[in-house]
């Protein structure tokens, strides 16, 4: 079946544009988690949704960066007046349950941003 | 907080040895621990992954075991092979709704 789906898969911004991320999580998973990886890093959290609740954003760096998930399914990532500290690939994860530490999360492909 | 450190990379070893691959964390409460791979050019991937203090996670011929004593959850293949060559992320989850805590990745390089 279809995994997690992002677009676009690279985005260029100038500083100050804002941008706009997607995800399309699998089909019927309730758990919704967007990562930050910087270059030759790991992963870091930035927030989670279970169906359209927002029940974590405390790895969103600034209020530049805000997420929703209006209807459960497709979120979006938004950064507002991008920065060059910005520059990073965006991932996004979801999971078929409620947020239990043993419940696999299947990443997407991620976004590649590159802030100029 | 958690954390999890993994061994300063990156790894080249030459096609059927043995890899060994450290990972260490630390965690409240008690963490489901799992490894995931990344592929050049591909997402991130569930590699293995084990929920409880002994048990061991298996697949594609790789292993960990759940060491809660000496807080460990080292990666080890006793073959490797080309395919195998990618960045290897160990990671925890610990309480509830909680998101993964990644480890900084080690890279891996199989020659012929």
């Amino acid at each position: 079946g279809a995994g997690v789906s992002q677009s676009p898969r690279y985005k260029v911004a100038k500083r100050g544009q804002d941008v706009a991320l997607r995800c399309d999580p699998i089909s019927g998973h309730v758990s919704l988690f967007w990562y930050q990886q910087a270059l030759g890093q790991g992963p870091e959290f930035l927030t989670y949704f279970q169906n359209e609740a927002q029940l974590d954003k405390s790895g969103l760096p600034s209020d530049r960066f805000f997420a929703e998930r209006p209807e459960g399914s497709v979120s979006t990532l938004k950064i507002q007046r991008t920065q060059q500290e910005d520059s990073a690939v965006y991932l996004c994860a979801s999971s078929f349950g409620s947020g239990e530490t043993w419940d696999t999360q299947y990443f997407g492909p991620g976004t590649r941003l590159t802030v100029l | 907080g958690n954390s999890v450190t993994q061994m300063e990379g990156p790894v080249t070893l030459s096609e059927e040895a043995f890899l060994t691959i450290n990972c260490t964390y630390t965690a409240t409460g008690y963490p489901s621990l799992f490894w995931y791979v990344q592929y050049p050019g591909e997402g991130l991937q569930l590699l293995l992954k084990a929920t409880k203090a002994d048990d061991k996670g298996s697949n594609k011929g790789f292993e960990a075991t759940y060491r809660k004593e000496t807080t460990s959850f080292h990666l080890e293949k006793g073959s490797v092979q080309v395919s195998d060559s990618a960045v290897y992320f160990c990671a925890l989850r610990s309480g509830a709704n909680s998101k993964l805590t990644f480890g900084k990745g080690i890279t891996l390089s199989v020659r012929p």
